[in-house]
């Protein structure tokens, strides 16, 4: 399977302070991309990152790339309530053209 | 611009039935691609369609089947509803696969 792993599976923070999630995959990757998902609703594109990058930033977020490693890391800075989602890491495998998603990272910030 | 639409939302069907959920990407996007997300298997890829052909196909048995018409839009037909084909239907569509645009998904539940 391409499916990633993200890890943890569950993270549970306070307001304000960063949360960190992991993801690794299995295949060479054009890009590896973030998404957020609200319970029950549709995904929502956060930020891409191109194999031949190394770390990108957006707004609060922060993604880093390790190729050699097959893993990614997605950092929230200054969490807030409104942050509490699912986060899920998705590739696009090199010469390919579908998303594989992750196993998904279900964050709660608490107030 | 309007965003994806799916529907139905909600879907009750019972077992042996088969279901049809529709798929209305946002304006210009060719592709369209279904997943399948579930607690257990989390997002599965189905299937993408791009200009009425179907372009990738997950791993999924041969009761699910796509098609995309002349005007982008796209269905998805389960036939023959086992339990576990309980789950919530995304529907995505992009311009390229740096982005995927989401709709809100049709929840099926199978009794």
């Amino acid at each position: 399977s391409q499916q990633g792993e993200e890890d943890p599976q569950a993270l549970s923070i306070q307001e304000g302070e960063n949360a960190t999630m992991n993801c690794s995959y299995k295949t060479s990757i054009n890009n590896l991309q973030w998404y957020r998902q609200n319970s029950g609703r549709g995904l929502v594109h956060l930020i891409l990152i191109r194999s031949n990058e190394r770390e990108k930033h957006s707004g609060r977020l922060r993604v880093t790339l390790d190729t050699s490693k097959k893993s990614s890391s997605l950092l929230i800075t200054a969490s807030r309530a409104a942050d509490t989602a699912s986060y899920f890491c998705a590739t696009v495998g090199t010469g390919a053209n579908n998303l594989f998603f992750g196993t998904g990272t279900r964050l709660t910030v608490i107030p | 611009k309007a965003g994806v639409t799916q529907t139905p939302r909600y879907l009750i069907k019972t077992r042996g039935q088969q279901v049809t959920l529709s798929c209305s990407p946002i304006s210009g996007h060719r592709s369209v691609s279904w997943y399948q997300q579930t607690p257990g298997q989390g997002l599965q890829f189905l299937f993408e369609y791009f200009s009425e052909t179907q372009r990738n196909k997950g791993n999924f048995p041969g009761r699910f089947s796509g098609r995309q018409f002349s005007n982008s839009r796209s269905e998805m037909n389960v036939s023959t509803l086992e339990l576990g084909d309980s789950a919530l239907y995304l529907c995505a569509s992009s311009w390229d696969y740096e982005k995927l645009f989401f709709g809100s998904g049709t929840q099926l539940s199978v009794l």
